[in-house]
């Protein structure tokens, strides 16, 4: 099955630790994104990639980094300069910047 | 500045009757739009979008949204909701990269 999916589904982070949330797509898209929600105010733009090797910063990218080593792969990591990390984190994909997003499932990160 | 605004937070609604969860967005904003629905604790599912052409678009589970340029509006719609229909609905605007509304929850009692 062609989809998105995305690792650990509920994530503990400890204080001044870094994380990493895993997203792996098979739909061959070129174009991914990761997204935090919070209660009540919809979702923000972290980070997104067009390419392999290459990202923008989104709206909220302070305290977070990524990766995109692999056209199938998004790696996020939550640093430890990110002072207020409860959330909900989406990533989702699509062919272009332009074009329909698809969402996996979803992480949620807690702090111990 | 680029918007989209859904203009409920909740919608309470009682079982096999009408509803529509609204959402207008600037004029800035490009005229490819989506209707997203999120169940707890899960991502967001495409239930469907507007790119061109006819202005009435059908989609998942018996919804459905009209795209009225002049009221710049996109509202969902649906002629009978059922239970299994309460979630968070998130309208959406591409615009190189996507605005999201608020959301709407949707509350269908029996």
């Amino acid at each position: 099955d062609g989809g998105i999916t995305q690792s650990p589904k509920y994530l503990f982070r400890k204080e001044g630790q870094n994380v990493t949330l895993s997203c792996e797509q098979n739909l061959n898209h070129d174009a991914m994104y990761w997204y935090r929600q919070d209660p009540g105010q919809g979702l923000r733009l972290i980070y997104y990639s067009q390419i392999v090797n290459d990202f923008q910063k989104g709206d909220i990218a302070e305290g977070y980094s990524v990766s995109r080593e692999k056209k199938e792969s998004f790696p996020l990591t939550v640093t430890s300069a990110q002072k207020n990390p409860t959330a909900f984190y989406l990533c989702a994909s699509s062919t272009r910047i332009t074009e329909t997003q698809y969402f996996g499932p979803g992480t949620r990160l807690l702090v111990l | 500045a680029q918007s989209v605004t859904q203009l409920d937070s909740q919608v309470p609604v009682f079982e096999e009757a009408p509803v529509e969860l609204r959402c207008n967005y600037s004029s800035s904003v490009s005229v490819y739009l989506f209707w997203y629905v999120q169940y707890p604790n899960q991502g967001l599912q495409l239930l469907l979008k507007y790119l061109s052409g006819s202005t009435l678009v059908k989609g998942i589970n018996g919804f459905e949204a009209e795209f009225n340029k002049s009221q710049t509006s996109f509202h969902l719609r649906k002629p009978s909701v059922h239970i299994s229909d309460t979630a968070e609905y998130f309208c959406a605007g591409n615009t190189g990269k996507l605005i999201f509304g608020q959301g709407t929850t949707l509350q269908v009692k029996p």
